[in-house]
């Protein structure tokens, strides 16, 4: 089974820290991916990667930037975090071609 | 906008009962998947349909696409208690990585 493990399940900062969310899969997916899910709102995608040192801008990336240095892992990075960044965290993974993704269990973030 | 929109937003049954959830959405896809989330949990993939499918079954799952509606339902038959989950439909419409996910629908399975 492909597990995809987030560093953290709960995590409080202060605001204008540098917060960074790791998030480690163990299938060789190519594909990662960062999502905040907000109540109202369902699922936004803040960045993806298609390869090592690749990425992309998903649909909300201001605030946030990524690092993919090796394969297996992907790090969210809140350059300085702020209160409207308090959310829940949810990484993925997938083969290439659309195939399914796989979720870790999220990180619950807040920001105080 | 691809995002699909789950119908109803909640839903609550009784154990044994049938759940139909249903899904839109505006563009063109590649593929509509399905996805659960338990509370406090990540999402589970479910199943995926291709555009050029009607019907697919997993399990007790059962899910429809009807492309020129432009929309899916997924039916969970003979539902448990252990089935009370948030599902989500995931619309991959282009050619990029992305999928574009729906608000959810909110199943209560009541014992």
């Amino acid at each position: 089974d492909v597990k995809v493990t987030q560093s953290s399940r709960y995590l409080v900062k202060r605001t204008g820290e540098k917060v960074f969310l790791e998030c480690v899969q163990d299938m060789d997916h190519e594909n990662m991916f960062w999502y905040r899910q907000d109540p109202g709102l369902g699922l936004r995608l803040i960045y993806f990667s298609y390869d090592v040192k690749m990425k992309e801008k998903g649909d909300i990336p201001e605030g946030y930037s990524v690092s993919r240095e090796k394969k297996e892992r992907f790090s969210l990075i809140l350059e300085s975090a702020s209160t409207n960044q308090t959310s829940m965290y949810l990484c993925a993974s997938s083969l290439p071609q659309n195939k399914p993704q796989h979720f870790g269990d999220g990180t619950r973030l807040s920001i105080l | 906008s691809q995002q699909g929109e789950e119908d109803p937003q909640a839903l609550s049954i009784q154990e044994g009962e049938n759940a139909t959830m249903n899904c839109s959405y505006k563009t063109s896809i590649n593929n509509l998947q399905w996805y659960r989330q338990n509370s406090g949990r990540g999402l589970v993939h479910l199943i995926l349909i291709r555009s050029n499918e009607r019907e697919k079954h997993s399990g007790r799952l059962r899910v429809t696409l009807d492309t020129s509606k432009k929309s899916s339902s997924l039916l969970i038959t003979a539902s448990r208690a252990a089935d009370t989950a948030s599902y989500f439909c995931a619309i991959h419409g282009g050619s990029n990585y992305k999928l574009t996910f729906g608000k959810g629908t909110l199943l209560t399975v009541n014992p």
